[in-house]
């Protein structure tokens, strides 16, 4: 099975701040890595697909990068409204795995 | 719209079974992957069990193997879940999920709660 590394496992940081989230998988997996915002209670919400596609709706704040084995999730200006966590998920190869996550909270 | 709407949740004894089910609107059902996922209070998300298109084919999580049983019906645009033999670690909001063109989940419903408890 494909793990999934991220890191920081949570983030303190202020409205305006630049945050980057890493990902790394135990293996190659290509592009196919997706980024997914969860809030409280809520569903996750699909952000990039495909290691940098944005997707529709998506604010250009959001930005995603990488292939192999390195990727990266980054916020250039942390919105209110991005304080979430973030999960990385894997497409290459069944079992779909997830990492485990990443906090962003209010500074 | 998409929409994907989860049922069938509720509380269950270690060793019971329950049926999930996953009504789907707002798109061609029968041209998408769909997926279950799961998430234990206060924990990350699992991804449970995957089914192709035309239901030919179905992928699991060893964890579930042999006690969950993913199916689906085109004609009525739902997914199912068959789950049997639960334990307590199953316990989890359980969500369905579309598998999009680039091969992530794009649309989620809002989840069902199972409780597997004594």
């Amino acid at each position: 099975d494909i793990q999934l590394t991220q890191s920081p496992s949570s983030v303190s940081a202020s409205v305006g701040d630049r945050v980057t989230i890493t990902c790394r998988a135990s293996q190659g997996i290509s592009n196919w890595l997706a980024w997914y915002q969860q809030k409280p209670g809520k569903a996750p919400k699909l952000l990039i697909s495909a290691a940098s596609s944005l997707q529709s709706g998506v604010p250009l704040r959001f930005s995603g990068s990488g292939s192999g084995t390195d990727f990266t999730l980054t916020i250039s200006s942390l919105q209110p409204e991005d304080f979430a966590t973030y999960y990385c998920q894997q497409a290459n190869s069944s079992p779909l795995t997830f990492g485990g996550g990443t906090k962003v909270e209010i500074k | 719209e998409v929409q994907l709407v989860e049922s069938g949740g509720g509380l269950v004894q270690p060793g019971g079974s329950l049926r999930l089910s996953c009504a789907a609107s707002g798109f061609t059902f029968s041209s998408y992957y769909i997926s279950w996922v799961r998430q234990a209070p206060g924990k990350g998300l699992e991804w449970v069990a995957n089914i192709k298109d035309d239901g030919s084919d179905k992928y699991y999580v060893d964890s579930v193997k042999g006690r969950f049983t993913i199916s689906r019906d085109n004609a009525k645009n739902s997914l199912y879940l068959q789950m049997n033999s639960l334990r307590a670690e199953d316990t989890a909001v359980y969500y369905c999920a579309r598998v999009g063109f680039e091969r992530a989940f794009d649309y989620w419903g809002q989840g069902t709660l199972v409780t597997v408890s004594s």
